[in-house]
């Protein structure tokens, strides 16, 4: 079955510090991969995805790049801003195109603060 | 706005009631979901439904039972409602079923059962 396993958190770093937040997936067929991002009191957004392998999704200074080779996902940030605190989450989608397969699969979250 | 939109944002309630949230999305998707998050922030999904047509159903208690009048709705009722149930449960839409556009997450229902 599809699986994904993010690094447990919560995480807390300084402003303007690297941000690094591993994930790394299981899946049968081309997974397409996704960063989902949700702020306080709010729903998941979508931050960036995917499709493919060597891809890379990047918004608002966030990358990730699909590495088959290592079947991860690894968020990344230069420099974080306090508004940047919220909980972000790793999800995979197969592509397959037969029923029940359609769904998310998520990640278990990973809370991340931002300290001025 | 464009936007996938629910209510009621906050319901609290006793054990033994039911109820209903309701979800609208006006973006013209074709697929909606129900997914439910626990306090530790763990995402499941529920349900999901493409063109009115039930197309997942995860193990989820007979209580609970989707309803979809039109591809732009799809409510979630919930018969005689347990401590267990508290949780916040998200709204989504997207377009397609192959897998490959995101979801679009309504910002939720935090439910309280007492």
């Amino acid at each position: 079955g599809n699986s994904v396993t993010q690094m447990e958190g919560p995480v807390t770093l300084s402003e303007e510090a690297f941000l690094t937040i591993n994930c790394t997936y299981t899946a049968t067929g081309y997974p397409s991969l996704f960063w989902y991002v949700q702020y306080p009191g709010e729903g998941l957004q979508l931050l960036l995805k995917a499709t493919k392998a060597d891809d890379k999704g990047s918004n608002k200074g966030f990358e990730a790049t699909y590495r088959k080779e290592t079947t991860s996902f690894h968020l990344e940030k230069g420099s974080v801003q306090v508004s940047d605190s919220a909980v972000y989450f790793c999800a995979l989608r197969n592509r397959i195109s037969n029923f029940g397969n359609e769904k998310l699969t998520f990640g278990t979250g990973t809370r991340l603060t931002i300290i001025p | 706005d464009t936007a996938v939109s629910q209510t009621p944002k906050y319901l609290v309630t006793q054990m033994g009631n039911d109820k209903s949230i309701k979800c609208e999305q006006n973006l013209g998707h074709d697929t909606m979901y129900w997914y439910k998050q626990d306090s530790k922030k763990f995402l499941k999904i529920m349900f999901s439904y493409n063109n009115k047509e039930l197309i997942i159903n995860e193990t989820v208690p007979n209580r609970f039972s989707p309803k979809s009048p039109d591809k732009a709705h799809l409510n979630l009722h919930i018969n005689s409602l347990e401590l267990g149930d508290s949780a916040v449960y998200f709204c989504a839409s997207s377009q397609g079923r192959q897998g490959l556009s995101p979801l679009h997450f309504g910002n939720g229902t935090r439910l309280t059962v007492t």
